[in-house]
């Protein structure tokens, strides 16, 4: 079985600051991370993985996360929010190898203010 | 950039009738998969489709339920006879071959039983 927390329904900050959003998984077996958002009335856009190698990965519209084994986690980060970056956050998990569902998180809303 | 599409973005239906969801995957992509999301629920993994059969369904995708890809382009889900349980929204999503490709998906279809 495999499953992913999202312990914070929602994250607030403001514009220019960091944001952090978070994920911890579980998973028999190695994992497959993601990260996806969602818009109003958009289906969900992807946005960064991790697979193997660097334990930070870097994704689209400046965002990174940090994978930590020890810890089950996959962090999502922006040095910097910007009011566009108010959307739902999805952490997913897939296992390696032979695996292809994804299992979600409940979601973050990430509401930014000017 | 190639995306998913879904169509009916929202379709309502009265308690038993049947419904066929209709997607277009990313062109170049070999597998296809359905995910449903009840308001105020997470994302759930329903079936995966690969080399013209299912690779992989999860126990929501009882009898009631079946995939096709009746043509190069298209792929559709078939509710046979709806309930009102069956209120959701539906995601298409698609991935290339191999273990690391991430999930691209549709804007999905909102299916409201009456």
């Amino acid at each position: 079985a495999q499953s992913v927390a999202q312990p914070e329904d929602q994250v607030n900050v403001a514009e220019g600051n960091p944001l952090t959003v978070k994920c911890t998984y579980s998973v028999s077996g190695n994992p497959y991370l993601f990260w996806y958002v969602q818009y109003p009335n958009r289906g969900l856009q992807f946005l960064l993985k991790y697979i193997t190698g660097d334990n930070l990965v870097k994704g689209s519209y400046g965002f990174e996360a940090e994978f930590n084994k020890s810890q089950t986690s996959f962090h999502l980060k922006k040095p910097s929010a910007l009011v566009s970056d108010s959307a739902l956050y999805f952490c997913a998990v897939r296992r390696f190898p032979n695996d292809y569902k994804l299992s979600f998180g409940a979601g973050t809303t990430v509401t930014v203010r000017a | 950039e190639p995306e998913v599409t879904q169509t009916p973005s929202h379709q309502v239906t009265q308690m038993g009738q049947e419904v066929i969801l209709r997607c277009v995957p990313i062109s170049n992509h070999l597998y296809f998969y359905w995910y449903r999301q009840i308001l105020g629920q997470k994302v759930e993994f329903l079936v995966s489709f690969y080399n013209n059969e299912i690779s992989e369904k999860s126990e929501i995708f009882d009898d009631q339920f079946s995939v096709e890809r009746p043509d190069g382009s298209n792929f559709t889900l078939k509710i046979r006879s709806t309930k009102l349980e069956d209120s959701a929204m539906y995601f298409c999503a698609s991935s290339e071959p191999g273990q690391g490709f991430e999930q691209y998906f549709g804007p999905g279809t909102r299916l409201t039983v009456t």
